[in-house]
């Protein structure tokens, strides 16, 4: 099955500087990309996803982007703001036949006044 | 703004019973999806509904669980014979369309004693 590696583990940034959250995957069938946000407590939420056909994909101050030859794809916050601070997880599912979203297993990011 | 609903926000149940979590989806929505994640893991999906019938299930979902849509507006997950280790949250969630947004709701912290 399908096997998601998410890096880092958590990530500690100043207001304004740039983030960077790395997420690997193993099936060469998967096409289906999402991103969602988790704060405190509270329901992830889909921030941004992309399929396999584009290599990137940009919303405001968040961007994806992805290398399916190397399987591997990332999520760029820029201009970060505290009420960024939450944890991250990116997924990864195969959008023909099937819809069984793997997750990775999250980035707690931390954005310091 | 439709919101997705979730009953109760948390269940206590001893190990060999039976717990139904409820979920009242976004209404116009037609795909319906169970995610589990504990605590401070990731995000696992369990199952996937559509027409009235299971369109994807994970490893996680065994016997042990089910899930119907009794009427038009509920969506329920019943575990039977609850163990420790099924202590988690609970997410449920809904889109539109296959693979369009996913709507979650705020989840079911269920304990089992």
């Amino acid at each position: 099955g399908e096997n998601v590696e998410q890096h880092p583990s958590t990530l500690s940034v100043q207001e304004g500087d740039s983030a960077v959250i790395k997420c690997t995957y193993s099936d060469s069938a998967s096409n289906y990309f999402p991103w969602y946000k988790q704060e405190l407590g509270k329901r992830p939420q889909l921030i941004i996803d992309i399929r396999s056909n584009v290599g990137e994909k940009k919303d405001q101050r968040i961007a994806v982007t992805l290398n399916k030859t190397a399987k591997h794809f990332s999520l760029h916050i820029t201009e970060t703001q505290p009420e960024d601070s939450a944890v991250y997880f990116c997924a990864a599912s195969e959008s023909g036949g099937s819809y069984i979203p793997t997750f990775g297993r999250g980035t707690s990011l931390i954005v310091h006044p | 703004e439709p919101e997705v609903t979730q009953t109760p926000s948390h269940q206590v149940t001893q190990m060999g019973q039976e717990v139904i979590l409820r979920c009242v989806p976004i209404s116009n929505h037609l795909y319906f999806y169970w995610y589990r994640q504990i605590l401070g893991q990731k995000v696992e999906f369990l199952v996937s509904f559509y027409n009235n019938e299971i369109s994807e299930k994970s490893e996680i979902f065994d016997d042990q669980f089910s899930v119907e849509r009794p009427d038009g507006s509920n969506f329920t997950l019943k575990i039977r014979s609850t163990k420790l280790e099924d202590s988690a949250m609970y997410f449920c969630a809904s889109s539109s369309d296959y693979l369009s947004e996913q709507y979650f709701g705020p989840g079911t912290r269920l304990t089992v004693t």
